[in-house]
């Protein structure tokens, strides 16, 4: 299980940290995934970790303003999200996995506004 | 970046079509290639990967096929519960980064 928190409502240049939080398996043997969905539009990765936390891959949106990062003892994942800009709200949904998403959280809801 | 064109983007069917949908990339793919169902207000859920290979659990009307840069979803006989939208998604392995298709929309007809 795979649960995210932090989304919240955020004016445009604003910060904002996600969390998400494993259980039920083993969370430092998987690369792990933050994947965003605007409202009504499709999927769209955004930045992926490796198990050790050594490699970390972006988007070309989101480079120089979000920051991916995990905490294996605490089986978590985060999404450290600055300059926030309108296009960034979306739905963030944690995944496990490299080349295919195995397990998915629901979601936390990220909005930017003014 | 690779980029993954799904066709159609909408499709009306009833229930025991046979439903085909197309996954075209920008360039050749390798293997890593994906295909979720997402249903209103819920997490996508893995269906297939390396292109043709069936999750566990997920019912074999279900297959994956393809290479290069052209795949295809088929499901053999289309059930009330696979009303949905389905994504293909590739993973690139020298860059480890990740796209998503637009997206296909089965509907009932």
């Amino acid at each position: 299980q795979m649960v995210e928190s932090g989304g919240g409502l955020v004016q445009p240049g604003g910060s904002l940290r996600l969390s998400c939080a494993a259980s039920g398996f083993t969370f430092s043997t998987y690369w792990v995934n933050w994947v965003r969905q605007a409202p009504g539009k499709g999927l769209e990765w955004v930045a992926n970790i490796k198990q050790d936390g050594s490699e970390t891959h972006y988007v070309d949106s989101v480079k120089g303003r979000f920051t991916i990062s995990r905490d294996n003892a605490a089986s978590s994942l985060y999404l450290q999200m600055n300059n926030l800009r309108a296009d960034d709200t979306a739905l963030y949904f944690c995944a496990t996995g490299r080349s295919q998403f195995y397990y998915w959280g629901r979601g936390t809801l990220v909005s930017v506004s003014s | 970046d690779i980029q993954l064109s799904q066709s159609p983007s909408t499709l009306s069917a009833t229930v025991g079509d046979r439903v085909t949908i197309t996954c075209r990339a920008s360039r050749t793919v390798n293997s890593y290639l994906a295909w979720y169902q997402q249903k209103p207000g819920k997490a996508p859920k893995l269906l297939i990967y390396k292109a043709s290979s069936l999750e566990t659990g997920v019912p074999t009307r279900f297959s994956g096929s393809g290479s290069g840069t052209e795949f295809t979803l088929t499901i053999s006989s289309l059930q009330p519960d696979d009303f949905a939208t389905y994504y293909c998604q590739q993973f690139n392995s020298f860059s480890a980064s990740v796209t998503f298709g637009g997206g296909t929309k089965v509907e009932l007809k």
